[in-house]
């Protein structure tokens, strides 16, 4: 089955520098999104991305975090200037129609020191 | 109001018997689909099953099989005969709105099912 594939598996930064997550969604998905996890807490709704531009945003991504669609493949998170909060799993996620399955990838693990 | 409600944090489970993880959601929106997804402990989310609002049937899916009560606002999952893998945490999540809107999803807190050998 084809799967969303995410890199770093875990990234470990300083506070204030700033990270780039990495996902490669499944190629003939339109619809794409980020969550985060903090350690022992639910799933959060970061952002979600169609047609090349930002759909929906939560109010946890504010000014710190930009994503992008760099070449028709990758979709990335940027987090600037990053905080000790941050820490957390940030998962990517596609969707062929926005609906009926979200398929997540492994996710990357951020830890912020 | 939280979107989507799991009260149980923990579930032990005997080995090859069944088990029931609770989840209500609150939604005004006619059309939602309901989901249910499994975190084990290396931390991927893994897919396990969909409800769709309109659909007349309780979706099923190998031992897995969603008890879809819309009155009641319940969207239980039900595991048939449990294995030791089945250990980790499950997530039942929402998205309110229509198919193609790509609306975020919502996650309850998770349940944290033990299966005991």
């Amino acid at each position: 089955e084809p799967e969303v594939t995410q890199t770093p598996s875990h990234q470990v930064t300083q506070m204030g520098q700033e990270v780039i997550l990495r996902c490669v969604p499944i190629s003939n998905h339109l619809y794409f999104y980020w969550y985060r996890q903090i350690l022992g807490q639910k799933v959060e709704f970061l952002v979600s991305f169609y047609n090349n531009e930002i759909s929906e945003k939560s109010e946890i991504f504010d000014d710190q975090f930009s994503v992008e669609r760099p070449d028709g493949s990758n979709f990335t998170l940027k987090i600037r200037s990053t905080k000790l909060e941050d820490s957390a799993m940030y998962f990517c996620a596609s969707s062929p129609t926005g609906g009926a399955r979200a398929f997540f990838g492994q996710g990357t693990r951020l830890t912020v020191v | 109001a939280q979107k989507i409600t799991q009260t149980q944090p923990g579930m032990f489970v005997q080995e090859k018997e069944a088990v029931t993880l609770d989840c209500t959601y609150d939604t005004s929106d006619p059309s939602y689909g309901l989901f249910w997804y499994k975190q084990p402990s290396s931390g991927e989310m893994i897919f396990l099953i969909y409800q769709g609002s309109y659909d007349q049937q309780n979706a099923t899916e190998g031992r897995y099989s969603l008890n879809f009560q819309k009155a009641r606002k319940s969207a239980n999952l039900v595991i048939s005969a449990s294995q030791l893998g089945d250990s980790a945490m499950y997530f039942c999540a929402m998205r309110e709105g229509m198919e193609g809107t790509g609306n975020q999803f919502y996650f309850g807190t998770g349940t944290s099912l033990t299966v005991i050998p």
